[in-house]
């Protein structure tokens, strides 16, 4: 099925790991997104990218890193894992904003 | 203040019935509205975009408040498949065309 992949599902870090989720399309959308959904907080953007090659910060950007690697494949780095970063990452991509997003299946991270 | 606020609910309600869900945006400028429906441990779906005119997807309705900045779906003879949290989403402040997410709203329906 055509849409938006995200490795790996379930991750236990602890803290001061480091890891990388990615996250590819194949839906030939130029703009992609990193949210991070927390209960009671609804989905809050981490990182989103316009086009290849470009990235820019969302509302939550600190603690994490970005890397649209090619038009398929927009990665989200944790350098040194919180207990704070304990939450379900979502990836999403769109032709354009007005036609709704299409998110991947998510990642669920606990740091420990 | 949210963006985008919702009433969390939960709303529980008998198989048949219909129900409301109201959503307020802060900002004026918003462009694009939509109702997302998001399973338990699942990813959000887009369920309907929101157009000023109001529209309907069977048994779906939403309507838009520009003046009131207010959004609402209702739900007619609501089936058990109808459960799930029910997010409004809006496109955000700013430069950059972004879609903002409320919080959800909770629905249960009973047999």
């Amino acid at each position: 099925n055509a849409g938006v992949t995200q490795t790996p599902k379930f991750q236990v870090l602890k803290t001061g790991q480091s890891m990388t989720l990615q996250c590819a399309q194949d839906m030939n959308h130029n703009s992609m997104y990193w949210y991070r959904q927390d209960p009671g907080m609804g989905l809050r953007l981490i990182y989103y990218s316009a086009s290849e090659g470009t990235t820019d910060k969302g509302e939550v950007p600190n603690g994490y890193n970005v890397s649209r690697l090619n038009k398929r494949e927009f990665s989200l780095r944790l350098e040194s894992a919180a207990p704070s970063q304990t939450s379900v990452y979502f990836c999403a991509t769109t032709l354009r904003e007005l036609y709704g997003y299409t998110f991947g299946s998510g990642t669920r991270l606990t740091v420990v | 203040r949210k963006e985008v606020e919702q009433d969390p609910g939960p709303f529980n309600v008998p198989e048949g019935a219909t129900v409301a869900f109201n959503c307020t945006y802060s900002n004026s400028a918003s462009q694009s509205f939509f109702w997302y429906r998001q399973d338990c441990r699942k990813e959000p779906k887009l369920l309907m975009s929101v157009y000023s005119s109001g529209n309907e997807d069977g048994r779906f309705t939403a309507q838009l408040n520009r003046a009131s900045q207010y959004i609402s779906l209702l739900i007619r003879d609501s089936k058990l498949s109808d459960s799930a949290t029910y997010l409004c989403v809006v496109s955000s402040s700013g430069s950059a065309r972004q879609l903002t997410f409320g919080s959800g709203t909770q629905l249960t329906v009973l047999p």
